[in-house]
C-alpha cells in the first residue's frame, strides 16, 4: 500500500542555519504531497503542497519540491529561524484505490532551533 | 484561525464514563475526519465523513462511536474507553475526499483516560 517514510527526529539547528528533511513516499497513481507543521499545542497546519511531478511548493521561506524518479519530496529552508521549531509532517494524499483520499502521514520530524 | 473548531480542549475521564467529543467546521467543507495523535506514533486516521455519510471507519474499536448530522459538524462519543486510549484527538475537514485537497485541522482534544 501506499506509504511515507520521512527522516526520523529530533533535528537541532543554530538558528540561520540550512534545513533539509527528507522524505520519500511509495504510492499507486499520481498523488499530491503535502508538508504540515505543528506548533506546539496546536493541530496540524499546511505549509505547502504539490500536486504533480515537478511542482515546486513553497511557503514561508520553506520549499519542496515533487520528484516522480526518486519519489521524493524533501522539505528545505535556507535560514531557519526560533519560530520554526515545531513537527514537521510529510503526507501523501491517495487518489487511487482504497485509501483515495485519505492522507498518509510520515512519522513526523521534531525540529528545535537554538538562538 | 477559527476554520475548524474543537472542544473541549482537554478532557480527563474514567474508564466508566461517557463523554463526547465536539467538532466545528466554518469553511463550507463537505468531508470531515477524526485523527488520534499518539506519542511516538504515526497519526492515525480513525473516520471520514464524505456529505455526511461514513466513507472510511479504520478498524476503530467500538467503544468509538462518531456522529455527523451535518456537513459543519462532527461527534466522536466515548464511552469505556481504556488507558491506552489517552491521545490528542484531531478533526480535519476538507471540500472533498479527492486527496488532492487541503486538510484543515482543528487545534485537537487532549484526552486523558485514567
Amino acid at each position: 500500500g501506499d506509504s511515507v517514510t520521512q527522516m526520523e527526529g529530533p533535528v537541532t539547528l543554530s538558528e540561520e542555519a540550512f534545513l533539509t528533511i527528507n522524505c520519500t513516499y511509495t504510492a499507486t497513481g499520481y498523488p499530491s504531497l503535502f508538508w504540515y507543521v505543528q506548533y506546539p499545542g496546536e493541530g496540524l497546519q499546511l505549509l505547502l503542497k504539490a500536486t504533480k511531478a515537478d511542482d515546486k511548493g513553497s511557503n514561508k521561506g520553506f520549499e519542496a519540491t515533487y520528484r516522480k524518479e526518486t519519489t521524493s519530496f524533501h522539505l528545505e529552508k535556507g535560514s531557519v529561524q526560533v519560530s520554526d521549531s515545531a513537527v514537521y509532517f510529510c503526507a501523501l494524499g491517495s487518489n487511487y484505490g482504497g485509501s483515495q483520499g485519505n492522507l498518509i502521514f510520515g512519522k513526523g520530524t521534531k525540529l528545535s532551533v537554538k538562538p | 484561525e477559527t476554520g475548524v473548531t474543537q472542544t473541549p480542549r482537554h478532557l480527563v475521564m474514567g474508564m466508566t464514563n461517557k463523554k463526547s467529543l465536539k467538532c466545528e467546521q466554518h469553511l463550507g467543507h463537505n468531508a470531515m475526519y477524526w485523527y488520534k495523535q499518539s506519542a511516538k506514533k504515526p497519526l492515525e486516521l480513525m473516520f471520514v465523513y464524505n456529505f455526511k455519510e461514513q466513507t472510511e471507519n479504520n478498524s476503530v474499536p467500538s467503544r468509538f462511536s462518531p456522529e455527523c448530522p451535518n456537513s459543519s459538524h462532527l461527534f466522536l462519543h466515548l464511552h469505556t474507553l481504556q488507558p491506552e486510549d489517552s491521545a490528542l484527538y484531531l478533526c480535519a475537514s476538507s471540500q472533498d475526499v479527492t486527496g488532492r485537497e487541503t486538510q484543515y485541522f482543528g487545534p485537537g482534544t487532549r484526552l486523558l483516560v485514567l
